[in-house]
């Protein structure tokens, strides 16, 4: 298996743009999560799905953000506008259950100017 | 509540064992795990141990688990420069699937 793919690796946009990441997870895997990492607050869970169902979203930190998994194979995350502060490293994650064992992609690096 | 507490660095020198530890909060905890980033990359998994173990060897990493403290520590014995990375304390939840990270420990080896 190729593992989780996530694109773009690298994304450098303006403040104020459109910001769509994506990720494929690892094929079987039932759990899909999305996770925020920076320095000040490390590893951040925005939002995590079963069986393409948004479980849990409150990380989501405001509005601006939303994510959706239109089946299996496929997620997006979404910032709408974007700001200088949403610049971080998203990974995305896929596991078989819920009991821990992820497996990360090797993450989005969003630069907002 | 639910937090993991991990120092945010260690400085080890090649060849000498590595202790990095780890504290958390919620004592319904299940599983906990031990995951490796290495630079530009996204995290792996090392080891996990079940809350009811008190520890775990597999071959360099010796996990240990302090239920009553809710202290966990990782071993690295005969650290290599390879073994360089942050390295993240985790836990899953008995009352949902969400697995709560710390914010990393960077090992950083010394020649």
């Amino acid at each position: 298996d190729a593992g989780v793919i996530q694109s773009p690796r690298h994304e450098v946009t303006e403040m104020g743009q459109e910001v769509t990441l994506r990720c494929k997870p690892i094929s079987g895997h039932d759990y899909l999560f999305w996770y925020r990492q920076t320095m000040m607050r490390g590893l951040e869970l925005l939002i995590y799905f079963n069986n393409n169902v948004p479980i849990d979203d409150s990380g989501m930190p405001e509005d601006r953000f939303s994510a959706k998994m239109p089946n299996a194979s496929f997620s997006t995350l979404k910032i709408q506008p974007s700001e200088p502060r949403d610049s971080a490293v998203y990974f995305c994650a896929s596991s078989p259950r819920g009991t821990g064992e992820l497996f990360f992609g090797e993450g989005s690096r969003l630069t907002v100017l | 509540g639910e937090d993991v507490e991990q120092s945010l660095f260690l400085s080890v020198r090649e060849g000498d064992s590595s202790v990095i530890n780890c504290t958390y909060t919620d004592s319904s905890s299940t599983y906990l795990y031990w995951y490796k980033q290495e630079p530009g990359a996204g995290l792996q998994l090392l080891t996990y141990i079940f809350s009811n173990m008190d520890m775990k060897q597999d071959q360099r990493l010796t996990v240990l688990l302090n239920k009553k403290d809710k202290h966990l520590s990782l071993r690295i014995a005969d650290t290599q420069t390879g073994d360089s990375a942050i390295y993240f304390c985790a836990e899953t939840l008995l009352r949902d699937d969400k697995i709560i990270f710390g914010k990393g420990t960077r090992l950083h080896i010394l020649p």
